[in-house]
């Protein structure tokens, strides 16, 4: 099936700085969502692209759908510690939703 | 309050012994799915419905079973548990399969020694 490669694993960061983390795909997909898990709780939804090349910003978020239809990238600007939790990267398959194997943000104070 | 509910959220139990996982959601979705996350290979999707009685196989069914008898249930079953399904389950469901946004419940953690 379609894989969704995701990078980096994990991150430490200090509060204030910015975060970028990206996925990439040797398939093309026509959509591409992120998505953060809060600590004990499940994935919510945070952005999605509908068309390649969008730039789409939600608050200090902002995800971009790669032109090519492979990749998408997602940063944070100005980090809190309330941006802590595992970041998922996902596009739809046939009858699924493909995820990214998450990257997890950890925020210094 | 539109929601996706799971249970139990937490359950240690013993190989062999069968367990039901219930997932219950109240926003009239079609399309319901269990995945599973383990540490490193993110969310992996165990089955799927498309609709009521219509159900199929994700990346990860072995030791699993669904059913779909009504449009809000989609319990997880497994028959016999083995200590390699200790997990952290989702049910999610939504619109239709490729509509974009998934509603995850809170998760179950489950170990079985």
């Amino acid at each position: 099936g379609q894989q969704l490669n995701q990078s980096p694993q994990s991150m430490f960061i200090q509060e204030g700085e910015d975060v970028s983390m990206n996925c990439t795909s040797s398939s093309i997909f026509n959509t591409w969502l992120w998505y953060k898990q809060d600590p004990g709780e499940g994935p919510v939804l945070l952005i999605a692209l509908y068309k390649a090349g969008e730039l789409t910003s939600n608050g200090r978020l902002t995800a971009q759908f790669g032109i090519t239809r492979k990749d998408s990238f997602l940063n944070i600007s100005a980090s809190i510690p309330s941006d802590v939790g595992i970041y998922f990267c996902a596009g739809p398959g046939n009858n699924d939703m493909r995820f990214g194997a998450g990257t997890r943000l950890t925020v210094k104070p | 309050e539109a929601q996706v509910t799971q249970n139990p959220r937490y359950l240690i139990t013993v190989t062999g012994k069968k367990l039901t996982v219930t997932c219950s959601q109240n926003m009239n979705h079609e399309y319901m799915s269990w995945y599973r996350q383990d540490p490193g290979l993110g969310l992996r999707q165990i089955y799927y419905s498309m609709n009521v009685e219509v159900t199929d196989k994700g990346d990860v069914p072995e030791g699993y079973k669904v059913s779909r008898k009504e449009k809000r249930n989609f319990p997880l079953i497994l028959e016999s548990p083995s200590p390699n399904q200790t997990s952290l389950y989702f049910c999610a469901s939504s619109f239709g399969a490729n509509t974009g946004e998934l509603f995850f419940g809170e998760g179950s953690r489950l170990t079985v020694l």
